[in-house]
């Protein structure tokens, strides 16, 4: 079975910096999907970023990236130029690209509280 | 278009009461997914469906029933509740057609005294 690592608990940045979230995974499957979700304390749970294992190329979305490592299983998300509305608990979630069947759902870390300090 | 709507958004429940969550999306969505959310944890799966009258069990799924009778709609059951359930129950939804990416509703806090 796959499994997520968000090794850090909680972070903190200040405004305007930038900050790297760290997550690990492990599989044996060669292809999948990788997300970071955002849940502020809406509790809302909000897309941040995707990756396909298949790309070797990083997400980017706006001030988000990611670095992901696939032989290492790293998928860190690097947030840049930090804003008082990114505080927020950071999942990373893993998900097969086999289909069909409980296939489909996400296995989540247990997240990241970021914090961002003005 | 409204996207993925749970109701109650909280709720306070005795042992032993039940109670039904409500999951609605209005994307035509073939797949969708009831997660619980206990704290400092990620969310794992309770129950799943792949359309409507197909639904099938996930890692946790004692304790909880559903159906799906139509695309829209993907109501949980609480038959007997336990203080075990009181989580934050998230439903979600996608087509599924690849790496299509789940999306989310609001959640449903449920204390269980």
């Amino acid at each position: 079975a796959q499994t997520v690592t968000q090794s850090q608990p909680e972070m903190s940045v200040q405004e305007a910096e930038t900050v790297t979230l760290s997550c690990t995974y492990d599989t044996s499957e060669s292809d999948y999907y990788l997300f970071w979700y955002k849940q502020p304390p809406s509790r809302q749970m909000i897309l941040v970023i995707r990756q396909e294992a298949y790309k070797q190329q990083n997400a980017t979305e706006n001030r988000f990236s990611v670095n992901f490592q696939k032989a290492a299983k790293s998928f860190s998300l690097k947030i840049s130029d930090s804003q008082l509305g990114d505080a927020a608990m950071y999942f990373c979630a893993y998900r097969t690209t086999n289909s069909g069947g409980s296939n489909y759902k996400l296995t989540f870390g247990k997240g990241t509280l970021l914090t961002v300090n003005p | 278009n409204a996207g993925v709507t749970q109701t109650p958004k909280f709720r306070i429940l005795k042992i032993g009461q039940s109670m039904t969550l409500q999951c609605a999306q209005d994307m035509n969505h073939n797949y969708m997914y009831w997660y619980r959310q206990d704290p400092g944890m990620g969310l794992k799966l309770i129950y799943y469906s792949v359309g409507a009258g197909i639904t099938d069990k996930g890692e946790v799924p004692n304790g909880y029933n559903v159906s799906r009778s139509t695309t829209e709609d993907f109501p949980l059951r609480l038959e007997l509740a336990a203080p075990s359930q009181t989580s934050v129950y998230f439903c979600a939804s996608n087509w599924a057609s690849g790496g299509e990416t789940q999306y989310f509703g609001p959640g449903t806090r449920l204390l269980v005294l």
